[in-house]
């Protein structure tokens, strides 16, 4: 059982550069999240999907852009790369969403992103 | 401003048992998580609490007191592979989890 799958693992980006991390998830969750975690901090929010085709700004959206056009993907793209983008990027996904209980995150293996 | 504050680092004795506290500030009250993450690895779901009092799972305990806006978790019995950080996660009234920093847990033989 896979369960929540990240591409790339690593990334190195030029400032001004742009990619998309791709978040497979095969549990059929409706809910699904992209994180940053920076040392010193927590789990910040960048953005989220409440379903197929739905996407939501969390903390932290600026420089970021987010499509879930099939239900088991969550894309994350970074137009121009800065250097304050460099971070550990989970995706994360579940069953139920807030408020509706205890809602259980299952998180991808993360991306480690460095922005030169 | 909401807040999740958790000692950064903590070393403890395999075999013994360490309690790895949590205060929170946050508009309104939702619940709170614990998650376990080893070094370079995604975080895994331990615990939800939502009422008042201890919920335990096996080796692993966690409190809540929410008029003192306090957590703590408890790992008894410990092994090296509980070396780890462990996140504390506070759900506001608007159902969004506001992250502690973590706690780095070193485990010695």
């Amino acid at each position: 059982n896979a369960g929540v799958t990240q591409t790339p693992k690593f990334r190195v980006l030029k400032t001004g550069q742009s990619m998309t991390l791709l978040c497979a998830q095969d549990m059929n969750h409706e809910y699904m999240y992209w994180y940053r975690q920076d040392p010193g901090m927590g789990l910040r929010l960048i953005h989220y999907s409440v379903g197929e085709g739905t996407t939501a700004k969390g903390e932290v959206p600026d420089g970021y852009n987010v499509s879930r056009l099939k239900k088991q993907n969550f894309l994350l793209g970074l137009e121009s790369a800065a250097p304050s983008q460099t971070s550990v990027y989970f995706c994360a996904s579940s069953y139920e969403g807030p408020g509706q209980g205890g809602e259980k995150l299952f998180f991808g293996s993360g991306t480690q992103l460095s922005v030169l | 401003g909401q807040n999740i504050d958790q000692p950064t680092e903590m070393t403890a004795t395999e075999g013994a048992i360490v309690q790895i506290n949590c205060t929170y500030q946050t508009s309104g009250f939702n619940g709170l998580f614990w998650y376990q993450q080893h070094a370079g690895e995604a975080p895994t779901f331990l615990s939800y609490n939502v009422l008042d009092g201890l919920e335990e799972k096996g080796r692993f305990s966690s409190f809540l007191s929410r008029s003192k806006g306090y957590s703590y978790l408890l790992l008894k019995e410990l092994q090296m592979k509980d070396s780890a950080s462990y996140l504390c996660a506070g759900r506001d009234s608007n159902y969004q989890l506001i992250w502690g920093a973590g706690t780095k847990l070193i485990i010695k033989p």
